[in-house]
């Protein structure tokens, strides 16, 4: 049983580059959130989804851009990447009611170096 | 807005207790506590629905004041594996993580 599965786990990018990170679910969960963790730091919302087709801005959208256009996957795509997105990002998955929201099922993280 | 926990430092000798707190500005429909060890994705406790409470894990408890916007998280004769950075996450119209508490836990 795999859960959720996020893609690539450590990636290094030059200013200005592009690059989009993977996350697939197999728990026919409908909602789907990405998070960033600075070092230390908490969790900050970035994109949730409550099904396919359904985005929303969280705390901290800026520079980056997402899609739901299936239930398993939920891509987080980085645009002209800046040192300020050097973070773990974690993407993770829950099945309930929004407003009454169940257990947060979290994928590894992906680690994301910008120089 | 950002919850804000307290304290933002716990340490423990094995068999002691500890409460954090959780503390919003918004109303809030449910809180999430969640447990982070060092280099892994956080890990559920426990939710508390509005109007209830539900104790989720082991010697570990919650409780939610709808009204002060507040929840607590107890710790009752406290593991070595208790260790770790504990957030609670508040729910008003999209589930927000709080500052974070980090506890540790010595023989």
């Amino acid at each position: 049983n795999a859960g959720v599965t996020q893609t690539p786990k450590f990636r290094i990018l030059k200013i200005g580059q592009s690059m989009t990170l993977q996350c697939t679910q197999d728990m026919n969960h409908n909602y789907m959130y990405w998070y960033r963790q600075d070092p230390g730091m908490g969790l900050k919302l970035i994109y949730y989804s409550v099904g396919a087709g359904i985005t929303d801005k969280g705390e901290v959208p800026n520079g980056y851009n997402v899609s739901r256009s299936t239930t398993e996957d939920f891509p987080l795509r980085l645009e002209l990447a800046a040192p300020s997105q050097t973070s773990v990002y974690f993407c993770a998955s829950s099945g309930t009611a929004y407003t009454n929201t169940g257990e947060l099922f979290f994928g590894e993280g992906s680690r994301l170096t910008v120089l | 807005q950002q919850p804000v926990q307290s304290p933002q430092a716990v340490i423990l000798r094995e068999g002691e207790d500890a409460v954090i707190n959780c503390s919003s500005s918004k109303a809030l429909y449910s809180v999430h506590w969640y447990r982070q060890k060092h280099g892994e994705a956080p890990v559920f406790l426990m939710i508390l629905l509005k109007g209830g409470e539900q104790k989720g894990h082991e010697k570990i408890s919650a409780s939610f004041n709808e009204k002060k916007q507040q929840s607590s998280l107890y710790l009752t004769a406290s593991q070595l594996s208790y260790s770790g950075t504990y957030f609670c996450g508040t729910e008003s119209d999209k589930l927000i993580f709080g500052t974070g508490t980090r506890l540790q836990v010595f023989p």
